[in-house]
């Protein structure tokens, strides 16, 4: 499969836990989005990267909130002392750079945090 | 700052009848504009775009949709619906390069009945 992959797809945590999720791009993009969609809503742009740079990050991503890139292929997002408000769905998506890139982004199928 | 409404939250069509979902955006410039559609346990999957030229649309399962600019809506339409298009729809409009820093609408959850 060479979708975009997110693990792991459920988390379950206690508040105040500090929970990660990783992505795998389609191997070819460069771009890497991180979106987080709540009940009832669209996804919101959390952050991104170009490579192993992050270029923008959104007023959404507190303090408690980072995101990796190292190599430039996959990337962790990392959210620290988890507050109930942080349940939701964690979405990654990349695109490809250039005459590739369509303006399409391609999603995963989220990973979805619960904090109790 | 841009901005997208879906004024409907849920929609109810019969199989075989069409469809119209709604979407109004604001954008300062000419904008980059998506449908994404979202199946239960699915990634959100592009059904169409637009970013200039013809104003109407041909995207993927017969989807098509309308840019009109004086309406700043984008609505999304299929002539003949069928029970596998149950799922939800997402309009977003494009920011920076290409259009890829998205900003999507709450979405309409689209009901088929047989």
């Amino acid at each position: 499969d060479t979708g975009v992959s997110q693990d792991p797809r459920h988390k379950i945590t206690k508040r105040g836990q500090n929970v990660t999720f990783r992505c795998d791009p389609i191997s070819e993009h460069n771009r890497l989005y991180w979106y987080r969609q709540t009940l009832g809503q669209g996804p919101e742009f959390l952050t991104y990267f170009q490579n192993e740079a992050q270029l923008e990050k959104s007023r959404l991503l507190s303090d408690r909130f980072s995101a990796e890139r190292p190599k430039g292929s996959f990337s962790t997002l990392e959210i620290q002392r988890t507050e109930q408000g942080d349940s939701a769905m964690y979405l990654c998506a990349s695109s490809p750079l250039g005459l590739s890139n369509t303006g399409e982004l391609f999603f995963g199928e989220g990973s979805r945090l619960t904090v109790l | 700052a841009q901005s997208v409404t879906q004024p409907d939250i849920h929609i109810t069509v019969s199989e075989g009848a069409s469809l119209e979902l709604r979407c109004n955006y604001s954008y300062g410039a000419t904008p980059y504009l998506f449908w994404y559609v979202q199946s239960p346990g699915q990634g959100l999957q592009l059904l169409l775009k637009y970013f200039s030229g013809d104003t109407l649309v041909q995207g993927i399962k017969g989807f098509e949709a309308e840019f009109k600019r004086s309406q700043s809506s984008f609505n999304l339409r299929k002539p003949s619906v069928h029970w596998s298009d149950a799922a939800e729809y997402f309009c977003a409009v494009g920011a920076g390069e290409y259009g890829n820093k998205l900003v999507f609408g709450a979405g309409t959850i689209l009901r088929v009945k047989s």
